[in-house]
């Protein structure tokens, strides 16, 4: 199974603040990856796909880079609605598998 | 609009079974693969199972093959996930996810709970 790592755990910020998070794959995957957003107590809801191609009704402070094995969710000037859990999914190999989640908070 | 709404959760024994539905509506439903991802309580996403848009390819977990099974109704627009066997660990909240692969669309999940 292909594992990805996310980094950091937990991300204290200011709002109005420019930050990136890290998505690890123990193998290389191409672009293979996606970006989601799980504000507490909702559903996940998909932020960026194939490392970087926009998704319709995201922000355009969201964006992502990256190819192989190292990827990056970008938010620009982070608002208070962004405080929330940010996970990164895998489709180049079954299992499907997603990273354990990097939680952004308030500083 | 993309609408996905999961129902048939609850509380069950350890061993038995329980059939999950998701209702999709605002898009073609028959031209989507369609998947079911788990979160336990206070842990993170789970992939479970993939169907193919037309029902003919399924894949699994190797933690629940042999015990559920993903299946799909086009003309009711309707996604199923049969649960057998269920184990203490099957307890989650279980999301039904537009697309197989990239999982841009999601209910607001349905609560299984497997205990004695």
């Amino acid at each position: 199974d292909i594992v990805l790592t996310q980094s950091p755990a937990t991300l204290s910020v200011t709002p109005g603040e420019s930050v990136s998070l890290s998505c690890r794959a123990s193998q290389g995957i191409s672009t293979s990856i996606h970006w989601y957003q799980q504000k507490s107590n909702e559903s996940p809801r998909l932020l960026i796909k194939y490392a970087s191609q926009s998704i319709s009704g995201i922000p355009s402070r969201f964006s992502g880079s990256g190819s192989g094995t190292d990827f990056t969710l970008s938010i620009n000037r982070v608002e208070s609605e962004d405080f929330s859990v940010y996970y990164c999914q895998q489709s180049y190999s079954l299992p499907l598998t997603f990273g354990s989640g990097t939680k952004l908070e308030i500083k | 609009e993309v609408q996905l709404v999961e129902s048939g959760g609850g509380l069950v024994q350890p061993g038995r079974s329980m059939k999950l539905s998701c209702a999709a509506s605002g898009f073609t439903f028959s031209n989507y693969g369609m998947a079911w991802v788990r979160q336990a309580p206070t842990k993170g996403l789970e992939w479970v199972a993939t169907i193919s848009y037309d029902g003919s390819s399924t894949y699994y977990r190797d933690s629940v093959k042999g015990r559920f099974t993903i299946s799909r109704d086009n003309a009711k627009s309707t996604l199923y996930l049969q649960m057998n066997s269920l184990r203490s660990e099957d307890t989650a909240t279980y999301y039904c996810t537009r697309g197989g692969y990239t999982l841009n669309g999601w209910g607001q999940g349905v609560m299984v709970t497997v205990s004695s």
